[in-house]
């Protein structure tokens, strides 16, 4: 049963990174689509990207954040990252990261704020 | 980008009612890329149902999805108390992936 979990910092100060792992268990990273996903409070998911790494790690932004985005792959830990570069206030969200359209982590918080 | 917009926002239902969500696209959805998700407050949000109407594993038959192009449904036939939640449809075969406003099913 294929598994997903979020680590990284709950506070991160603005104009600063956000930089979340992800954790993939029960089943190897290559050959699927890996997605990061948030939510602000009160608000619907919105999607950030994601990345094949079995395509040269091809990867795809949402055209809104597509600037400050960057989605990694480290294969030898199983493991695929998020950095969100220069965060302001309205990054602030639960993170997801998932298998898109399968399979959702737990979330973590993150709050931007000094 | 693909706009779904979900209705009722808020459903209020007793146990054993029948819910019917609603998801609508403002263009029409390519190759059965429409699934639904339930999140619940400290979960993992979970998939319910992916290709317009597959089941995910271990999902009851009391939940289906139907609809194509633009309009798309989710019925849960009997409510069970574990079914009040927010229920979330994303389009997933144009860039950007894109998601509904949600229908929060409620206790009546």
């Amino acid at each position: 049963q294929v598994q997903l979990q979020e680590s990284g910092p709950g506070l991160v100060r603005p104009s600063e990174t956000l930089s979340l792992t992800c954790t993939v268990s029960g089943d190897s990273i290559s050959g699927r689509y890996w997605s990061w996903i948030r939510q602000p409070p009160g608000k619907r998911p919105e999607f950030i990207g994601y990345i094949y790494h079995s395509d040269r790690g091809r990867t795809d932004y949402n055209p809104s954040l597509k600037s400050r985005v960057t989605i990694s792959v480290d294969t030898s830990k199983n493991q695929f990252s998020l950095k969100l570069t220069s965060v302001t206030a309205a990054d602030t969200a639960v993170y997801y990261c998932a298998m898109v359209p399968s399979l959702w982590g737990q979330g973590t918080l993150v709050t931007v704020s000094s | 980008e693909i706009v779904l917009t979900q209705s009722p926002g808020t459903l209020s239902l007793s146990p054993g009612e029948r819910a019917t969500l609603s998801c609508r696209a403002s263009q029409s959805i390519s190759a059965n890329s429409l699934a639904w998700s339930q999140h619940k407050p400290g979960q993992a949000p979970r998939v319910i149902i992916h290709g317009v109407s597959s089941r995910a594993a271990g999902i009851p038959d009391r939940f289906s999805g139907s609809g194509s192009g633009t309009d798309f449904t989710l019925t849960i036939s009997g409510l069970e108390p574990e079914d009040f939640a927010v229920y979330y449809c994303q389009q997933h075969g144009n860039s950007p992936v894109t998601f509904g406003g949600g229908t929060k099913v409620e206790i009546k």
